[in-house]
């Protein structure tokens, strides 16, 4: 079965442009998550979805939102960027978000 | 407010020894703990899950322990091998995943 995919891997943007970010999880997963990784904060949890309903969000600004297609894929928005929103960002799929969740290779924004 | 803590930011360890690596949470909620691996620029591999009905979850060499009256679970990697060295992150959940991550240990195995 193939893993959860991220596409692009690494995305270069200057301040006050806007990105989007897509993931497409394992075959049969109807959960997706968003996590940031800087290193400062580390880890942490932007937004969850299921069939195509925001079913949990972080403590994110409201630039950052997601949506889910019926195909479970998703993409994750970030508009009016800043210096601060270079980081790696993960995806993560699970069944039907109760079990593990596993990640994509996450993509790399660099904002300059 | 930190809610899943591991106060070890680096172990080393020599190949064939045993690796424990520590967590410490305080969110009592919590009932489902992780343990992903990381390697620079990649994402989190899972390796080994605990739920809170158990205290003990074994996959090969990695044993995850988790103790519920101190709030603390301990991932153990035994023999450890070169290819171990990454960092660790344990995590914890409840309800509808949204998994909170510690900080990382970064453990380096050495020949």
């Amino acid at each position: 079965k193939a893993g959860v995919t991220q596409t692009p891997r690494y995305l270069i943007k200057t301040r006050g442009q806007q990105v989007t970010l897509s993931c497409s999880p394992i075959s049969g997963h109807r959960s997706v998550s968003w996590y940031q990784q800087t290193p400062g904060q580390g880890l942490q949890f932007l937004f969850e979805y299921f069939s195509e309903t925001q079913r949990n969000k972080g403590n994110f600004p409201g630039r950052f939102s997601g949506r889910q297609f019926s195909n479970s894929r998703s993409e994750m928005n970030v508009s009016t960027l800043e210096l601060g929103d270079s980081a790696l960002y993960l995806c993560a799929s699970s069944p039907d978000g109760k079990e593990t969740q596993y990640f994509g290779p996450g993509t790399r924004l660099l904002v300059l | 407010d930190q809610q899943v803590k591991q106060n070890s930011p680096s172990l080393s360890v020599q190949e064939g020894r045993i690796s424990i690596l520590n967590c410490d949470y305080t969110n009592s909620m919590f009932d489902y703990f992780l343990w992903y691996k990381k390697y620079p620029a990649e994402g989190p591999t899972f390796l080994i899950s605990i739920s809170s009905i158990k205290d003990k979850n074994e996959d090969g060499r990695f044993t995850v322990f988790l103790n519920k009256s101190a709030k603390h679970l301990s991932l153990h990697i035994v023999p450890s091998q070169p290819g171990d060295s990454a960092v660790y992150f344990c995590a914890a959940s409840w309800g509808f995943q949204k998994l909170v991550f510690g900080t990382g240990t970064r453990l380096l195995v050495s020949p």
